[in-house]
């Protein structure tokens, strides 16, 4: 049974590129959220997919964009790279009727980006 | 005020020692807590869920107090391999039948031989 995965696991990018990074859910989950985590910070949530739409998202610009694809899986995209960017980003996928309960999120080993 | 804080860490403990983190949430409307561990450069890997009623697994033990917004996480007979970071997380209904989860910042700790 795959848990969640990502790629690239790690990634160097420069200022004002555009980067996408990639997850797969755990098998059997339907619904999956990025979060981006600062060194020395908790994740912080950046939006959430269910049935290929957003749901929700946190306090992120419009440059941070994503998608899921019929087979759950899904996308974050990054426009217009800032320094402020580099991050360790978080894929955790789970059951969204697991949400209403006591279900936690099983997350992905992450990416490491790096924008110079 | 942050929707989720934490003790500020770090703690450094020596093997054997008993540890406590605690935990506040602001959102009354919150209902479901999680202990997460984070081992460096590692991803967040549940450690426990937190009941009302409190609940213990072993040398770890979560408690829960809805009336004063806190949450608590104790660690005894600390080892060498409990060194990490402790999130603190919280999950509420954050409109319609969408549920978000918040994480604290996180506590640091190192358990010393």
């Amino acid at each position: 049974d795959a848990g969640v995965t990502q790629s690239p696991t790690h990634l160097i990018k420069t200022r004002g590129q555009q980067v996408t990074l990639r997850c797969s859910p755990k098998s059997g989950h339907d619904t999956v959220s990025w979060y981006q985590q600062a060194l020395g910070q908790g994740p912080q949530f950046i939006f959430q997919y269910y049935e290929e739409e957003e749901r929700q998202r946190g306090n992120f610009p419009d440059r941070f964009s994503g998608h899921q694809f019929p087979n759950y899986s899904s996308e974050l995209n990054v426009n217009a790279l800032l320094l402020g960017d580099s991050a360790l980003y978080l894929c955790a996928s789970s059951l969204v009727a697991g949400q209403r309960l006591n279900s936690p999120l099983h997350f992905g080993n992450g990416t490491r980006l790096t924008v110079t | 005020r942050k929707e989720v804080e934490q003790d500020p860490g770090p703690f450094n403990v020596p093997e054997g020692a008993t540890v406590a983190f605690n935990c506040t949430y602001s959102n009354s409307a919150s209902q479901s807590f999680f202990w997460y561990r984070q081992d460096c450069r590692k991803e967040p890997k549940l450690l426990m869920s937190v009941y009302s009623s409190g609940n213990e697994d072993g040398r770890f033990t979560a408690q829960l107090n809805r009336a004063s917004q806190y949450i608590s996480l104790l660690i005894r007979d600390s080892k060498l391999s409990d060194s990490a970071t402790y999130l603190c997380v919280v999950n509420r209904r954050s409109g319609g039948s969408n549920y978000k989860l918040t994480f604290g910042k996180g506590t640091l700790l190192t358990v010393n031989p």
